[in-house]
């Protein structure tokens, strides 16, 4: 079943604004991973959080993970324009060999 | 190095006919995954193999789903008697491992539209 919930479903920023999505989750997890999907280069993976982390960066994108309220957020700072796409979070459950994505975050930027 | 190939990139079939759907996974990759991806939806696991362990096929929706792979090479993911609920994208990924899901690196998909 599917885990991920990410909120907002849809966010439309200013280039060079922040832009901050958040997901939820039911089970225990192994890991967190964010993907991003637009149309020119299908599906990438951002990053991945483990269990045991509680924030990691990446260039310019920041994730935080509260295993106790069983939650994620994804924090793109100085967005741009090529930014603009779906982003959707992962978790990798226990005992599973699989990941269970979300619905997804559309983000567009606006130049 | 090459990523994640599938074929083909759209297919339109009619309702009723059987299609084949193709993935050549990242070589020396064991983890190969199919999903699908409904229009404006998340990602929806099919089946994954790793290695030569009987592959986890939990996630077909019906008995007109089918997939293959040849060790640790090529999978081909089947469809019969295909039905319009079946017109989503098809998506494969691969892993460099397979029991805890690392990094999934996908291919472009395959648009399947049934009419």
């Amino acid at each position: 079943s599917q885990q991920g919930e990410e909120d907002p479903q849809a966010l439309s920023i200013q280039e060079g604004e922040n832009a901050t999505m958040n997901c939820s989750y039911k089970t225990s997890i192994n890991n967190l991973q964010w993907y991003r999907q637009n149309s020119g280069r299908g599906l990438v993976h951002l990053i991945l959080i483990r269990s045991n982390e509680r924030e990691k960066h990446s260039g310019r994108l920041r994730v935080t993970l509260d295993t106790s309220k069983k939650s994620s957020s994804l924090l793109i700072t100085a967005s741009r324009a090529a930014d603009t796409a779906s982003y959707f979070c992962a978790t990798d459950d226990y005992g599973n060999n699989r990941l269970a994505f979300g619905k997804g975050n559309q983000v567009v930027v606006i130049p | 190095g090459a990523g994640v190939s599938q074929s083909p990139s759209n297919k339109v079939t009619e309702k009723g006919k059987d299609v084949e759907l193709r993935c050549d996974p990242i070589s020396g990759h064991t983890a190969l995954y199919w999903y699908r991806q409904r229009l404006g939806q998340g990602l929806e696991f099919l089946i994954y193999f790793q290695g030569n362990s009987a592959p986890d096929k939990s996630g077909l929706p019906s008995d007109r789903f089918s997939a293959e792979r040849t060790g640790e090479s090529v999978s081909t993911l089947t469809i019969q008697r295909t039905q319009q609920e079946d017109s989503a994208v098809y998506l494969c990924a691969s892993s460099a491992r397979g029991r805890q899901s690392y990094e999934q690196y996908f291919g472009p998909g395959t648009r399947l539209t049934v009419t």
